[in-house]
């Protein structure tokens, strides 16, 4: 079965300064990967995706993430936070011939002013 | 536009009592699954569903039974609720032309005694 490995709990960066939250995945066949962040009491949204194609994906808000398979990895970037970037982030992987979901354990992203 | 609208917000159970978590979505979506987000341990997968009357299993379905009957609906059953389904619990859904991107709804924060 597929699964993902967020290594870090916690990221603190201060304002203005880039971030970079880390995934890690495991498929038996072509992955689908995505980040998704959680506002406090709130559901889940989406971000960015990888299906197929370029490494970089381009997401929401200013945020991309890179797809590097021979690392099995696809980290969350962003050039510059902001204070409303503070938030947990999840990343979540589906297998292409699977019909279900997994996701990490999440990661907390504090930006400082 | 309603989404994913998940009923209800807040239930505090005693130990043995069963409910049901109720889960809509208006988007047609042939996909709905169910998690449970506990702290350290991200989103895991309960059951989840690719249609009508087609149900699955997910990596932690002891304790839960669901059912779709329609393309709209997924409830979520706990026959005889433990402790250890104290949790907070999210419906998502996707289909159609965003396919491979889940819609969550806004959660259950449920507690047993």
């Amino acid at each position: 079965a597929q699964s993902v490995a967020q290594p870090e709990d916690q990221v603190n960066v201060a304002e203005g300064n880039p971030l970079t939250v880390k995934c890690t995945y495991s498929v038996s066949g072509n992955p689908y990967l995505f980040w998704y962040v959680q506002y406090p009491n709130r559901g889940l949204q989406f971000l960015l995706k990888y299906i197929t194609g370029d490494n970089l994906v381009k997401g929401s808000y200013g945020f991309e993430a890179e797809f590097n398979k021979s690392q099995t990895s696809f980290h969350l970037k962003k050039p510059s936070a902001l204070v409303s970037d503070s938030a947990l982030y999840f990343c979540a992987v589906r297998d292409m011939g699977s019909s279900d979901m997994r996701f990490g354990a999440g990661t907390r992203l504090t930006v400082k002013p | 536009n309603a989404g994913v609208t998940q009923t209800p917000k807040f239930q505090v159970l005693k130990t043995g009592q069963s409910m049901t978590l109720q889960c809509a979505q208006d988007m047609n979506h042939e996909y709905m699954s169910w998690y449970r987000q506990d702290p350290g341990m991200g989103l895991r997968l309960i059951h989840y569903s690719v249609g009508a009357g087609i149900t699955d299993q997910g990596e932690v379905p002891n304790g839960y039974n669901v059912s779709r009957s329609t393309t709209e609906d997924f409830p979520l059953r706990l026959l005889s609720a433990a402790p250890s389904q104290t949790s907070v619990y999210f419906c998502a859904s996707s289909g159609g032309a965003q396919y491979e991107k889940l819609f969550f709804g806004s959660g259950t924060q449920l507690s047993v005694l």
